[in-house]
């Protein structure tokens, strides 16, 4: 089985200060690895993926993330936020073996503040 | 590319009665798609995998028979929520993909109120 922690509920952050968001996943397979941004009363938009290669993964909006197969994570970042930035975003991973199925983390709620 | 419409993005409907909500690709074929479930300030929950041309693939724990899944193209997924109840209010988003791994693309959300 394969499980998804956001270890961060909540992340307020000033207005063009950098800001991470903590993703760990458990899976005894090799998983597929995505971040999707949130916004109020919408569906999910898809941030970057990692599939394989490059372990530093670029996205939309400024965003990027590391994968580091070592320490299970997968944490997204961006050098300088905006209002606008302010979300709910979401690890999520999947694999072959679960039908591809896409496993969600709790969620982090990202709070600009100007 | 790779998007998905579903309708509507909101609902409301008395208790007792039956709501359908729909999820089309609309540049793509997608033989399986996925309906989620979230409530407020929660992460999505898996409720059922839907399969183009037969049974849907339900969650431990969600009733079939109260979230019934029809995908009868492979353009085409509906959730029907039957005798909803004002706990069955939620917002359900769909999903699909192209291709394992392009990313899943979600609808915009249907916000369900039963009153």
């Amino acid at each position: 089985a394969q499980s998804v922690t956001q270890l961060d509920s909540q992340v307020p952050v000033f207005e063009e200060a950098p800001v991470e968001l903590r993703c760990n996943y458990s899976s005894s397979v090799s998983v597929y690895l995505f971040w999707y941004v949130q916004y109020p009363n919408q569906g999910l938009q898809l941030l970057l993926k990692y599939l394989s290669g490059s372990t530093l993964v670029k996205g939309i909006n400024g965003f990027e993330a590391e994968f580091n197969k070592s320490q299970t994570s997968f944490h997204l970042r961006k050098p300088s936020v905006h209002i606008s930035d302010t979300a709910e975003y979401f690890c999520a991973v999947s694999h072959k073996a679960a039908g591809n199925k896409l496993t969600f983390g709790g969620g982090t709620r990202v709070l600009v503040k100007p | 590319g790779a998007v998905v419409s579903q309708h509507p993005s909101r609902v409301i409907c008395k208790s007792g009665t039956s709501v359908k909500i729909e999820c089309r690709s609309l540049d793509f074929q997608a033989t399986t798609m996925f309906w989620y479930r979230q409530f407020p300030k929660q992460s999505l929950m898996l409720m059922a995998t839907s399969n183009e041309g037969s049974k849907a693939t339900y969650e431990q724990g969600v009733e079939k028979d109260k979230f019934l899944i029809n995908h009868a193209s492979l353009t085409l997924s509906t959730l029907t929520v039957t005798s909803a109840h004002p706990e069955d209010s939620s917002f359900y988003i769909c999903s699909a993909s192209p291709t394992a791994n392009y990313g899943y693309t979600f609808g915009s959300g249907t916000r369900l109120t039963v009153v």
